[in-house]
């Protein structure tokens, strides 16, 4: 059984660009969280989707958006990027709607130059 | 604002040595999962414990979760070079959702 696949591995962006973000969660799995990791801050919740839904959204800038497909793969997107956004992304997959374990990806780490 | 933190932060012990890793809220969690990372992979889940006072071992390995559900430990006996890793627990608060609150961390090195 596949495991939560997140490409790319590494980028390096410029402040000011774009960035997309995929996460193709374990097969049968409908739930998609994501995370951003900084030495300073750990781990962070971003958002989470259930079903195309977006259920939560963390405390961050409306520069960070996502969305979720029929086929439950997720991006995350990040506009207008700024050099504190560098950081390690994490996308976890969950096969319930609530309150079940979560599987993380390798993660996708994003250096902002 | 944090709301599980953990201690110790860091951790270098000898291998064969024992070592014990907290992790204390002030909210109470419906569940909380114990992680182990290394540098530039994502987190693997270890356990998840969901009743209070709840014990689960896994090899040299032994997790408890509080009679009030609001901390937790983890307990190596016995530490290998392979135990090396950032130690990480997560809580759910419960409801409709799947989000985790993550402790602080602690960064073990056990060192041969």
């Amino acid at each position: 059984k596949a495991g939560v696949t997140q490409t790319p591995r590494y980028l390096i962006k410029t402040r000011g660009q774009q960035v997309t973000l995929s996460c193709s969660p374990i097969s049968g799995h409908r739930s998609v969280s994501w995370y951003q990791q900084t030495p300073g801050q750990g781990l962070q919740f971003l958002f989470e989707y259930f079903s195309e839904t977006q259920r939560n959204k963390g405390n961050f800038p409306g520069r960070f958006s996502g969305r979720q497909f029929s086929n439950s793969r997720s991006e995350m997107n990040v506009s207008t990027l700024e050099l504190g956004d560098s950081a390690l992304y994490l996308c976890a997959s969950m096969a319930g709607s609530a309150n079940t374990e979560a599987f993380f990806g390798q993660g996708t780490r994003l250096t902002v130059v | 604002t944090q709301l599980l933190e953990q201690s110790p932060q860091f951790l270098s012990i000898q291998e064969g040595e024992n070592l014990t890793v907290y992790c204390n809220s002030s909210s109470v969690f419906s569940s909380l999962q114990w992680y182990r990372q290394e540098p530039g992979e994502g987190p693997v889940l270890l356990v998840t414990v969901v009743t209070g006072g709840e014990v689960k071992k896994l090899k040299r390995l032994t997790f408890q979760f509080g009679d009030a559900r609001k901390d937790s430990s983890l307990h190596i006996t016995a530490a290998q070079t392979g135990d090396t890793g950032l130690y990480l627990c997560a809580g759910s608060l419960g409801g409709a959702t799947n989000k985790l609150i993550f402790g602080t961390g602690t960064l073990l090195a056990v060192q041969p």
